[in-house]
């Protein structure tokens, strides 16, 4: 079975600075698929960024990018600039591929605030 | 706004208790997913329907019960209702099964007193 772990359960960061969230999964599959969701206090849940692991360039989007270490099953989140938007708890999760469906697993969060 | 609508926002009921959540996903997408996000069990999938029939099942419990209608809108059936079943329930919806972009709803806030 596969499991995500974020040892980190909260974090602070400076407005403008930048952090780094991390996040280890375990699986024995070879084809599948990482993400980070935002869930701001509204409790909507927000994609980030998405990672392919047959992809060795790691993914960006505008100020958040990944470094992702396949060998050492490593998936951290890198925010740069923080804004004060960026306030939320943020999940890693894996997803499988395969015919038995896209189901997420998610880690336990990591509470992210961002101070002005 | 996702395009994934899902009702009701809250819902308060008492233990025993039977409710039904339900969820639109966006127009055009096939897959839904269902989630419960609890303090002590964090995020945890529930199943998967895709085009009206079952496709993947987690940690759903027994007295959990869902479908996908003809429609493609999808109901969550939840009995026996216990305190620990008190969560935010989310929905979420793809264009296909195990295609990675799921888009998530508002969710549906249950307390169970």
């Amino acid at each position: 079975a596969q499991t995500v772990t974020q040892s980190q359960p909260e974090m602070s960061v400076q407005e403008a600075e930048t952090v780094t969230l991390s996040c280890t999964y375990d699986t024995s599959e070879s084809n599948y698929y990482l993400f980070w969701y935002k869930q701001p206090p509204s409790r909507q849940m927000i994609l980030v960024i998405r990672q392919e692991a047959y992809k060795q360039q790691n993914a960006t989007e505008n100020r958040f990018s990944v470094n992702f270490q396949k060998a050492a099953k490593s998936f951290s989140l890198k925010i740069s600039d923080s804004q004060l938007g960026d306030t939320a708890m943020y999940f890693c999760a894996f997803m499988k591929l395969g015919n038995q469906g896209g189901k997420l697993i998610f880690g336990q969060g990591t509470e992210l605030s961002v101070k002005p | 706004d996702s395009g994934v609508t899902q009702t009701p926002k809250h819902l308060i009921t008492a233990t025993g208790q039977r409710v039904t959540l339900r969820c639109s996903p966006r127009s055009g997408d096939l897959s839904v997913y269902w989630y419960q996000q609890s303090l002590d069990q964090g995020l945890q999938f529930l199943i998967q329907y895709y085009n009206g029939e079952e496709r993947a099942k987690g940690n759903i419990l027994e007295r959990f019960s869902a479908q996908q209608f003809p429609d493609l809108h999808s109901e969550l059936n939840l009995s026996s209702l216990e305190l620990g079943d008190s969560a935010l329930y989310f929905c979420a919806s793809s264009v296909d099964a195990g295609v990675y972009e799921q888009y998530f709803g508002p969710g549906t806030r249950l307390t169970v007193t």
